[in-house]
């Protein structure tokens, strides 16, 4: 097994509402991300953990919450969104640092629209 | 700066003809250099990636890139392209000792019939 699954691929939500991303992975990854990528950019790092731990947080509002909750899983958790946040939020997997010689695999990505 | 540039917002190309698309990083340390591409809607595939060794290197759907560290770029190439390569391309450059992955702006890549 060498994808990265995410669910759900699409997903309307309006501001008020509570929802989450899920990320899995099985290919003893041990390093897992969150991007956010606007229509024609390039994706921007939000998160990234590292065994399990919050290495990196870019900066990212609240209302963006992650959760690794063992080393195949990631959650997005999304309270009170803001139209602007609309965009495709993709996971990545890859080896910590020092072993990342096989890249970054990403998942499909989750399309969100808030309204 | 760490930056990565691709030089061309888009590319149209006949299907059949050869393609390169161009990259080019400012990095200060020792460079891991990835090409992704991304089909509409759909996440990043890593078509090949560059961390030492011959600097020519192989990809999956027939491409392939060059490391050039003289010229600091990292071009991608194939020799014939399909109406299926028409996609989202980007070039990333990350290091060792870190996460993160810069990225370029991206090059679409348009296939004329």
């Amino acid at each position: 097994d060498t994808e990265v699954t995410q669910t759900p691929k699409h997903l309307v939500m309006g501001m008020t509402n509570k929802k989450s991303l899920k990320c899995e992975q099985h290919m003893g990854h041990r390093a897992m991300y969150w991007y956010k990528q606007k229509a024609k950019k390039p994706p921007e790092l939000m998160f990234v953990y590292s065994y399990e731990k919050l290495s990196i947080n870019e900066s990212v509002p609240s209302r963006f919450s992650p959760e690794c909750p063992n080393s195949s899983l990631l959650n997005l958790h999304l309270h009170a969104l803001q139209p602007e946040d609309s965009a495709l939020y993709l996971c990545a997997s890859s080896q910590p640092q020092r072993r990342r010689s096989y890249g970054y695999t990403f998942g499909s990505g989750t399309r969100l629209t808030v309204v | 700066a760490q930056s990565v540039t691709q030089p061309d917002i888009h590319i149209t190309v006949s299907e059949g003809a050869s393609l390169e698309l161009r990259c080019n990083y400012s990095y200060g340390a020792t460079p891991y250099l990835f090409w992704y591409v991304q089909s509409p809607g759909q996440g990043l595939q890593l078509l090949l990636k560059y961390f030492s060794g011959d600097t020519l290197v192989q990809g999956i759907k027939g491409f392939e890139a060059e490391f050039k560290r003289s010229q600091s770029s990292f071009n991608l190439r194939k020799p014939s392209v399909h109406w299926s390569d028409a996609a989202e391309y980007f070039c990333a450059v990350g290091g060792v000792s870190n996460y993160q992955l810069i990225w370029g702006a991206g090059t679409k890549l348009i296939i004329k019939p």
